[in-house]
């Protein structure tokens, strides 16, 4: 089974809408990273955290990582066509510093 | 944070030849990785690749796949040898750049025919 669960698969919205994306773990998460990619390009560096309880702000973008460190969520206030693309969360789950295990990604169509 | 230059963005290619990719740092650091993203799945690493010493592999890749060069702390290389259709994927490489998580190239999308 996949170590890190992220959900839904796909997404679609009016733009104005807020969205939820959410990520979870059943081993505590040393480290949480989320990342936006567009169909067939890199990856694009969003947000990282690390401690229980943290929560992130950039832009319309906000993520949180929860007390217990095993989930995250990563919500989109006032969704816009610019934030369509594919959100993945990577996590480093085994303490290893370096070896990030990824969901499979959400993909969020954001319909104007 | 760094910035990463990933050569070629895409190709094409026949069975059983190969192909090299390239990624160059705008910065020194110690270690670069090297993932794989095949069609709709997640991102998994390949190797981890320190300079003057041989790439760390995980589990389901070998050397002579997936052969690794860290020749300094700014470039590496990872080939993908005697390819074939189940090798088309997005590859990707990537240094972690401290607060601002880890940095990853723009990737290279394969396609094996």
């Amino acid at each position: 089974s996949q170590e890190l669960e992220q959900s839904p698969q796909s997404l679609i919205v009016q733009e104005g809408k807020n969205l939820t994306i959410n990520c979870t773990s059943s081993k505590t998460l040393y480290g949480l990273y989320w990342y936006k990619q567009k169909y067939g390009e890199g990856l694009i560096f969003l947000m990282m955290l690390q401690k229980g309880g943290e929560e992130k702000s950039h832009e319309k973008i906000t993520a949180k990582l929860d007390e217990k460190k095993q989930q995250s969520s990563l919500h989109i206030t006032a969704s816009q066509p610019s934030h369509a693309g594919i959100y993945l969360c990577g996590a480093d789950i085994k303490g290893s510093n370096y070896k990030l295990t990824f969901g499979k990604g959400t993909l969020l169509t954001v319909n104007p | 944070s760094a910035v990463i230059s990933q050569k070629p963005s895409r190709d094409i290619c026949q069975r059983g030849t190969s192909l090299t990719i390239q990624c160059q740092v705008d910065s020194q650091v110690t270690m670069m990785f090297w993932y794989r993203q095949q069609p709709g799945q997640s991102l998994t690493l390949i190797a981890t690749a320190n300079q003057g010493s041989e790439a760390t592999y995980e589990s389901g890749f070998v050397i002579d796949k997936f052969p690794i060069s860290r020749p300094n702390l700014t470039f590496s290389t990872l080939t993908v040898s005697n390819m074939s259709p189940e090798d088309s994927s997005i590859y990707l490489c990537s240094v972690d750049t401290g607060n601002y998580g880890y940095t990853f190239g723009s990737g290279t999308r394969l396609t094996v025919v």
